[in-house]
């Protein structure tokens, strides 16, 4: 069974660009989640999707979205890039009961490395 | 919000120790606390949760304790490998499950062989 699935892997923008990162969750599962990843500040969450909606959202500027597709797939995007941004962005799945209820655990991909210049 | 204080956030044990790490929490409506271990250039992976009705939980090597009145939770591995060296991080939610986990801030372990 394949993971979750993250591209790009690593990429390199410069300051006001915008990036777009991609998630493919584990089959079957609904629930996307994103996190970003830095020294300073560690793990922080971003927002989570569930069957094409946002339920959560983390403290992060307007500059951050993101959106769900009807096969789970999500993206999120970062625009008008500051330096503050370079971090990793994880992704994670769960698999969800019904009406979304959490019934597993949540399985992270290996991220994106984001570097802006 | 909440918040989750880890610590040490390093850690150094010989090889066949113990190593334990702590974490406490602000929220008391808190019912969710997993622990997760990356390894270098790996995203986070699950090693064992444990939810408010319960006070222990252990899987072989490992085992997580929680105490609610005291808002701490803790990790402990016990006869350690080299295998174990890596990052652990503690999380909470209020959620459902996991639904906007706030983490800790990292212990690296190190096993000494």
């Amino acid at each position: 069974k394949a993971g979750v699935t993250q591209t790009p892997r690593y990429l390199i923008k410069t300051r006001g660009q915008q990036v777009t990162l991609s998630c493919s969750p584990i089959s079957g599962h609904r629930s996307v989640s994103w996190y970003q990843q830095t020294p300073g500040q560690g793990l922080q969450f971003l927002f989570e999707y569930f069957s094409e909606t946002q339920r959560n959202k983390g403290n992060f500027p307007g500059r951050f979205s993101g959106r769900q597709f009807s096969n789970s797939r999500s993206e999120m995007n970062v625009s008008t890039l500051e330096l503050g941004d370079s971090a990793l962005y994880l992704c994670a799945s769960s698999l969800n009961g019904v009406s979304g209820r959490f019934i597993g655990e949540l399985f992270f991909g290996e991220g994106s490395r984001l570097t802006v210049l | 919000g909440e918040n989750v204080e880890q610590h040490p956030s390093t850690l150094s044990v010989q090889e066949g120790d113990s190593a334990v790490i702590k974490c406490t929490y602000s929220d008391s409506a808190s019912n969710y606390f997993p622990w997760y271990k990356q390894e270098l250039g790996k995203g986070p992976q699950l090693i064992i949760d444990i939810r408010s009705n319960v006070g222990e939980k252990k899987d072989q090597r490992i085992a997580v304790t929680l105490n609610k009145t005291a808002k701490h939770f803790s990790l402990h591995i016990t006869e350690t490998q080299p295998e174990d060296s890596a990052v652990y991080f503690c999380a909470a939610s209020k959620g459902f499950g996991n639904e906007k986990l706030t983490f800790g801030t990292g212990t690296r372990l190190t096993i000494i062989p």
